[in-house]
């Protein structure tokens, strides 16, 4: 089983579609998660982090489940910019807090 | 602010030629450093990280090496290399938290290798 495990994709959305991405990981032990955004052929950026609480930034929503060891990234009212590979990522303890990448979802907004 | 340099941009080599990508990071003191790897349609792979100069640490054995000359700078190298190591290279840096988890990693621009 992968560390960590995400659906690629991709998802073919509409403008103004509200689309949900998930994640799982492996390791309970996991400390820290992100979600990444990447361009086709681009360096991953931080899109944001995600606590236990749920945080929001804008159209996008983050959720964790600790117990379900399940990470969520809704995004409302998709613009045609949001077109990337998300990925998710977590942070396993151990000599120097190892970050685990998923392969990333794919979405597509179309006109 | 701190800034993070990787060249080249994209680089072909043929299969058994060396290899040297090197990236350097400005505006920031003792960072830990990353090498990652991401072939195509796949998740990034780490390959090396260091937490400073000389110390290296290495995820998977290849064959691809890393040196840390310098504070702020990490050499990614192949003395042969294989059609297998085709990929997007990227190196990262994030700042040393002796806290353990402010994690969020800083990418450089990448390195797109075609071993031909």
């Amino acid at each position: 089983r992968k560390e960590v495990e995400q659906d690629p994709g991709p998802f073919n959305v509409p403008e103004g579609a509200t689309v949900a991405f998930n994640c799982t990981y492996s390791n309970s032990a996991s400390q820290s998660f992100f979600w990444y955004r990447q361009d086709c052929r681009k360096e991953p950026k931080l899109l944001m982090s995600v606590y236990s609480s749920g945080n929001e930034d804008g159209r996008f929503t983050a959720q964790l489940n600790r117990a379900s060891q399940y990470i969520s990234l809704l995004i409302r009212d998709s613009k045609l910019s949001d077109s990337a590979t998300y990925l998710c990522v977590v942070t396993v303890s151990g000599g120097y807090n190892k970050l685990i990448f998923g392969a990333g979802t794919r979405l597509a907004v179309h006109p | 602010s701190q800034t993070i340099h990787q060249w080249p941009a994209t680089l072909v080599q043929p299969v058994g030629s060396p290899l040297s990508l090197e990236c350097t990071v400005e505006g920031t003191s003792n960072p830990n450093l990353y090498w990652y790897r991401q072939a195509a349609g796949r998740g990034l792979q780490l390959l090396f990280y260091s937490v400073g100069i000389g110390q290296i640490s290495s995820e998977v054995p290849q064959n691809l090496s890393a040196s840390r000359p310098q504070d702020r700078q990490f050499i990614l190298s192949s003395k042969k290399l294989l059609l297998s190591d085709s990929g997007f290279y990227l190196c990262a840096w994030k700042p040393r938290d002796k806290r353990g988890f402010n994690e969020k990693l800083f990418f450089g621009s990448g390195t797109q290798l075609s071993v031909l």
